[in-house]
């Protein structure tokens, strides 16, 4: 099946120590976006790739970057993560962003 | 920016009772969408409208986007136990760039 993918599902990292977060997708949609969604609040989007073209919302801290290789995947890079950091982060990408988005299960983030 | 108010908050339903949940909205949205979240899981896209008006069904799920195009509302008929979750609407419009807009969530439990 067509589908977003993300791994790992969960992910302790210690404090300050740099993470990666990927996401991979077979549905060749063009735009993909990484949310971050804590305790049960809606997600908040962090930035989005349309294409190779990378847009990064005003309020998305500097700690967090991301790479688009190819059209398949995406990475999350947290630089220096802060206990204030743990979530759960979604993936998420769209062929239309007016028609829809198709989420990933997410991977949920513990700082210790 | 644009927001979503999305009633109620929470609810508890009992089994084979009909719910409501709606959102409304200070601008007008294109696209009106209704997502479900399983506890550690992204969401799932339940329902997605495209037009003013528009009413549209999934199963026991039945969504209307509203003619002013700033609301919208989704029933639950007969619920079941899995119903349990958290329900979010979301939107896209001009005005916030096509970007997703989620409301708050709806927290369906059900009644002890």
């Amino acid at each position: 099946d067509a589908m977003v993918i993300q791994n790992p599902r969960y992910q302790v990292t210690q404090f300050g120590k740099p993470v990666t977060l990927s996401c991979s997708q077979t549905l060749n949609h063009n735009v993909m976006y990484w949310y971050q969604q804590k305790s049960s609040q809606a997600p908040k989007l962090l930035f989005h790739y349309y294409d190779k073209d990378f847009n990064n919302e005003a309020d998305t801290p500097d700690n967090f970057q991301s790479r688009r290789p190819n059209t398949s995947f995406c990475f999350l890079d947290i630089r220096s993560p802060g206990l204030g950091d743990a979530a759960m982060y979604l993936c998420a990408t769209s062929r239309d962003p007016a028609r829809g988005y198709t989420f990933g299960s997410g991977t949920r983030l513990t700082v210790v | 920016g644009q927001q979503l108010n999305q009633s109620p908050q929470s609810m508890f339903i009992q089994e084979g009772e009909d719910v409501s949940m709606n959102c409304t909205s200070s601008s007008i949205f294109n696209t009106w969408l209704w997502y479900k979240q399983d506890p550690g899981e992204g969401p799932v896209l339940l329902i997605a409208l495209y037009k003013a008006g528009e009413l549209t069904s999934n199963g026991r799920l039945t969504a209307q986007f509203g003619i002013t195009r700033k609301d919208s509302f989704l029933n639950i008929s007969a619920s079941i136990p899995s119903d349990v979750g958290i329900y979010f609407c979301a939107g896209t419009g001009k005005a916030a760039g096509n970007k997703l807009t989620f409301g708050g969530g709806t927290r369906v439990l059900v009644k002890p």
